[in-house]
């Protein structure tokens, strides 16, 4: 069974760090890219950021490039987030998503989804 | 950067009714690389459609895909009383992979 498992979110002040974490089981994490999306209170989906199985690949919204960084663990099947210079407008639920794989390839959409971790930036 | 647009915001309907969501992208989605997703309150996002038109595993037929380029439909035969909810509408063809705003189907 695909298990996601978040952690690290909390409490912030503005101009903080904190790093996010995503610890996968079921699969072979290592074969999958793995993606972050946010949930701001009462809001849309806002995709985040992706990396690809081998983490040679890397992409980021707009909205946190040069702030945010994704990076995995292929040996622990963890699946970073480090985020740093928060603003109040990074608060939201914070998920992890697995890429997923059809036919024989893979792909950057996602199949299976955690159940978030709740980032809130204020003083 | 691909802007997705759904319609409508909110779809008022009754259940055994269909229902038919719009998604439309600002330009081309690269190889219909356009995902379906549903969320209930409360809960994760759920992957239904992949691909504009593959159905996820263990997602009842009556949920369908279709569309390509800039046009996609998400359509839903039969509305069952678990299916109100939000649907977003997500490509993954070009980074950055922009979700669409969502519409809200609730119980009229």
């Amino acid at each position: 069974e695909v298990q996601l498992l978040e952690s690290g979110g909390g409490l912030v002040q503005p101009g903080g760090s904190l790093r996010l974490s995503c610890a996968a089981s079921g699969f072979t994490f290592s074969s999958y890219a793995m993606s972050w999306v946010r949930q701001a209170p009462g809001k849309g989906l806002e995709w985040v950021s992706a990396i690809s199985g081998g983490g040679g690949t890397t992409y980021y919204a707009d909205s946190v490039k040069g702030r945010f960084t994704i990076s995995r663990d292929n040996s622990k099947n963890t699946v970073y987030l480090q985020m740093n210079s928060l603003r109040a407008e990074d608060t939201a639920i914070y998920y992890c998503a697995r890429g997923y794989c059809s036919g024989g390839s893979c792909y950057w959409g996602t199949d299976y989804w955690g159940q978030g971790t709740l980032v809130t930036v204020s003083s | 950067e691909i802007v997705l647009t759904q319609s409508p915001g909110t779809l008022s309907l009754s259940p055994g009714e269909r229902a038919t969501l719009s998604c439309r992208a600002s330009q081309s989605v690269i190889s219909t690389y356009l995902a379906w997703y549903q969320q209930k309150p409360g809960q994760a996002p759920r992957l239904l459609i992949y691909g504009a038109s593959s159905r996820a595993t263990g997602i009842p037929d009556r949920f369908s895909g279709s569309g390509s380029g800039t046009d996609f439909t998400l359509t839903i035969s039969r509305l069952e009383p678990e299916d109100f909810a939000v649907y977003y509408c997500q490509q993954y063809g070009s980074s950055p992979f922009t979700f669409g705003p969502g519409t809200k189907v609730h119980i009229k």
